[in-house]
């Protein structure tokens, strides 16, 4: 079985501070890990996702996440946060052997002048 | 291309009637998907098409029933509403079959209310 936690329904950040949003896994079979984000009023879309490859993974509008298979971890960071991040952002797991995405409770992150 | 689309976008039922959530989608994906959105309880799946003409069960099917029409389209159907089922639907494309590494692709929601 697979599972997900999210530390953290709710972070707050100045606008230009470290944004660190938490995510850990658990899976029995090597994970792929996803973090999505969603706008206001809209629907999900892909940060960026980890598939194997590379630990440390980019993804689109400066957010990155690095793989710590010690730490069952899989933590999204962003060095300057802007006010067009504030969003809830999701963090899921799945495998090669399944089709179907586990998403965490997501985080909310809210961004201050 | 549209994507992933879904109707209606706001709906009011009473409890105990029906309806049916429409998705469609204009990428060619073999799979397709449900889920609900409800606060504090991110995305829970109800059903999936992993390719045309096969459906599974979710982790909440219950008091739901889908239909994979063709290759683009995949309904929901509830058929007797109860206040439980107030909630965000999407519906969410990959390119499948074996989805693992898929990155899903989501339709804009429906928000729902039961009264």
């Amino acid at each position: 079985a697979q599972s997900v936690t999210q530390l953290g329904s709710h972070v707050s950040v100045s606008e230009g501070a470290l944004v660190l949003l938490r995510c850990n896994y658990s899976s029995s079979v090597p994970p792929y890990l996803f973090w999505y984000v969603q706008y206001p009023n809209q629907g999900l879309q892909l940060l960026l996702k980890y598939t194997s490859a590379a630990t440390l993974v980019k993804g689109i509008n400066g957010f990155e996440a690095e793989f710590k298979k010690s730490e069952t971890s899989f933590h999204l960071t962003k060095p300057s946060a802007h006010m067009s991040d504030a969003a809830e952002y999701f963090c899921a797991v799945s495998s090669w052997t399944s089709d179907k995405l586990i998403f965490g409770t997501g985080t909310r992150l809210q961004v201050f002048p | 291309n549209a994507g992933v689309t879904q109707t209606p976008k706001f709906q009011v039922l009473k409890t105990g009637q029906s309806m049916t959530l429409q998705c469609a989608q204009d990428m060619n994906h073999n799979s397709m998907y449900w889920y609900r959105q409800d606060p504090g309880m991110g995305l829970r799946l109800i059903y999936y098409s992993a390719s045309e003409g096969t459906t599974d069960k979710g982790e909440v099917p219950n008091g739901y029933n889908v239909s994979r029409l063709n290759k683009r389209e995949f309904s929901l159907r509830l058929e007797s509403a109860a206040p439980s089922q107030t909630s965000v639907y999407f519906c969410a494309s990959s390119e499948g079959p074996s989805g693992g590494t898929d990155t899903q692709y989501f339709g804009p929601g429906t928000r729902l209310t039961v009264l």
